[in-house]
């Protein structure tokens, strides 16, 4: 079986500062590892994801993780927020064979102040 | 290429009324599925499908059918809706089934209330 938790349903900062979403993932099996976001009234689309080889993975507009397997985690930061970075924010796990199917967190909104 | 679609966007439904709710891919993907999304709930499964003709449950199917009898469509069925069901639907699929590494590509929602 496959979890994932993000702590904090809400993320908070101002423009120009640090974003840190938190991850932490449970599998029986190595993990692939992926970030969403969904922006208002949107579906959901892909923003990193790690499958095998260098554990820092960088994403589109700016976002990078880092895979951090004694950790289980797999924590999204991005060096300076942007208004246009409000959203919300899904990890997901899944495995190959039997876990293939993606198993996503409850999601981390990121508001972000002038 | 449209990517994912689904139709309708919005639908205001009454309790124990039925309806379809539409989904077509253009990419030739093997798997495709479909979510609902509540608040504070995060994304949940509720039907998924490897291939046509063949359909699993997810996490919550009750109150809902599928079926797939091509790869491009993969409609979501409501027999009698319940205003447990108001929720935001999303269809999402993938190149392969049986393999984890794959995007999810995600269509633009369905809005749906029970009244």
């Amino acid at each position: 079986a496959q979890s994932v938790t993000q702590l904090g349903s809400h993320v908070s900062v101002s423009e120009g500062a640090l974003v840190l979403l938190r991850c932490n993932y449970s599998s029986s099996v190595p993990p692939y590892l992926f970030w969403y976001v969904q922006y208002p009234n949107q579906g959901l689309q892909l923003l990193l994801k790690y499958t095998t080889g260098a554990t820092l993975v960088k994403g589109i507009n700016g976002f990078e993780a880092e895979f951090k397997k004694s950790e289980t985690s797999f924590h999204l930061t991005k060096p300076s927020a942007h208004m246009s970075d409000a959203a919300e924010y899904f990890c997901a796990v899944s495995a190959s064979g039997g876990s293939y199917i993606p198993t996503f967190g409850r999601g981390t909104s990121l508001i972000v102040h002038p | 290429n449209a990517g994912v679609t689904q139709t309708p966007k919005f639908q205001v439904l009454k309790t124990g009324q039925s309806m379809t709710l539409q989904c077509a891919q253009d990419m030739n993907h093997e798997y495709m599925s479909w979510y609902r999304q509540d608040p504070g709930m995060g994304l949940r499964l509720i039907h998924y499908s490897v291939g046509a003709g063949i359909t699993d449950q997810g996490e919550v199917p009750n109150g809902y059918n599928v079926s797939r009898s091509t790869t491009e469509d993969f409609p979501l069925r409501l027999l009698s809706a319940a205003p447990s069901q108001t929720s935001v639907y999303f269809c999402a699929t993938k190149p392969q089934s049986g393999t984890g590494w794959d995007t999810q590509y995600f269509g633009p929602g369905t809005r749906l209330t029970v009244l």
